[in-house]
């Protein structure tokens, strides 16, 4: 099956510079990459997705990078703020099977 | 519409007890998910069901754990009998379609066995 890992566990940023969140996955057959943001106590939303016929995506400050030769995808946030500050997950999975996570990224925004 | 919707939020009880969680998925969707969430082990897939029916189930840690999905608008997760190392938080998530769709989480069960 699908196999996500997640890098770094933890990342912690100074208010206003970027955070980059990167993800690898092993079944080249996965076309479907959403990331998803936990605030503490919460549950996990969608901030993002990509699929495998495009390259980039991005929403305000947020934007999602796809390798598929090197089958990676990262998460970029720039001009990060306090209320950034929460769990991350990535996911990957094929058009019709499961969602595979990856472990999380604990981000921390200092201001 | 109101998302995913849970119950209880929060419960506590005694290894050995029976729990029942249940979930309402949103209208229309018809993949439905249990998932486990610990800080050990971070969020895992418990089963997976589509058009109500059980379409993997591979996740499901052992036999004290069963899932039922009666109708499009229901599904229970029971833990029978329940144990310490069950305590983590079980989030019911629904998506149109198959699961190669983005998955709407409800807020969680947050469960302790003690």
């Amino acid at each position: 099956g699908e196999n996500v890992e997640q890098h770094p566990s933890t990342l912690s940023v100074q208010e206003g510079d970027s955070a980059v969140i990167k993800c690898t996955y092993s079944d080249s057959a996965s076309n479907y990459f959403p990331w998803y943001k936990q605030e503490l106590g919460k549950r996990p939303q969608l901030i993002i997705d990509i699929r495998s016929n495009v390259g980039e995506k991005k929403d305000q400050r947020i934007a999602v990078t796809l390798n598929k030769t090197a089958k990676h995808f990262s998460l970029h946030i720039t001009e990060t703020q306090p209320e950034d500050s929460a769990v991350y997950f990535c996911a990957a999975s094929r058009s019709d099977y499961k969602l595979s996570f990856g472990a999380g990224t604990t981000v921390t925004v200092r201001a | 519409d109101a998302g995913v919707i849970q119950s209880p939020r929060h419960e506590v009880t005694e290894m050995g007890q029976e729990v029942t969680l249940r979930c309402k998925p949103i209208s229309g969707h018809n993949s439905l998910f249990w998932y486990r969430q610990t800080m050990m082990r971070g969020l895992e897939l418990l089963i997976y069901f589509n058009n109500n029916v059980p379409i993997d189930d591979s996740g499901m840690p052992e036999d004290r754990f069963s899932a039922k999905m009666p109708n499009a608008s229901f599904s229970t997760l029971k833990i029978q009998p329940s144990e310490p190392r069950d305590s983590a938080v079980y989030f019911c998530a629904s998506s149109p379609l198959h699961s190669g769709n983005t998955i709407y989480f409800g807020e969680g069960s947050w469960l302790t066995v003690v």
